[in-house]
């Protein structure tokens, strides 16, 4: 069964200080992964897509980072404005209909404090 | 362009009423999605769409049906609901498989 597990459930920083959010995997084969942020009461928002171990994207003050067994959301310097939930999702390969299919994890709640 | 657009934003309703779930998306996406958010889980996969005129079943469909009325539009219907059916209910849209999701803001439904 195809497993998805974000760490911490919640974080709290100060504004500036750099931290890691975690997605660990268990799939029978990994066609992407997607990081998602949503904000309270808001759908999630796209932030970046990786495929293959290795993989970094960034975007301002984020990067994702991909191994085989997890991905990394590092923050650096946040800001309150970063403050949101955090969600990965994995694809896993399938030449079917499994392939439309999207395990999420179940978030990480950040809070960034002025 | 206004993305995706869930109707309505808030419903209650009660045990064993029916309602339809409206969505719509301005992006010409060939994809559609139904999913719900309950506290402490994951987003779950109810139906979605692959392309105009076809439908399939996703993680958890009991209880819910699903209609590709047109390339832009995806409805959700709930036949009679259950308070096991109180959650946040989103709708999704993609280009293809591979396509990232763009998401609308939700329906926020509560069955007494």
């Amino acid at each position: 069964e195809d497993q998805v597990t974000q760490s911490p459930e919640a974080l709290r920083l100060q504004e500036g200080e750099s931290s890691s959010l975690n997605c660990s995997y268990t799939v029978s084969g990994l066609r992407g992964l997607f990081w998602y942020r949503q904000d309270p009461g808001k759908g999630p928002e796209f932030l970046f897509t990786l495929y293959s171990a290795g993989e970094e994207k960034e975007k301002e003050r984020l990067k994702a980072t991909l191994t085989k067994k997890e991905s990394f959301l590092h923050i650096t310097a946040p800001k309150p404005e970063d403050s949101a939930t955090y969600l990965c999702a994995v694809q896993v390969k399938n030449s079917g209909a499994g392939s439309y299919q999207l395990t999420f994890g179940k978030g990480t709640k950040l809070s960034v404090i002025p | 362009n206004a993305g995706v657009t869930q109707t309505p934003k808030f419903q209650v309703l009660k045990t064993g009423q029916s309602m339809t779930l409206q969505c719509a998306q301005d992006m010409n996406h060939n994809s559609m999605y139904w999913y719900r958010q309950d506290p402490g889980m994951g987003l779950r996969l109810i139906y979605y769409s692959a392309s105009e005129g076809t439908t399939d079943k996703g993680e958890v469909p009991n209880g819910y049906n699903v209609s590709r009325l047109n390339k832009r539009e995806f409805s959700l219907r709930l036949e009679s609901a259950a308070p096991s059916q109180t959650s946040v209910y989103f709708c999704a849209s993609s280009e293809d498989r591979d396509s990232p999701l763009h998401f609308g803001n939700g329906t926020r439904l509560t069955v007494t």
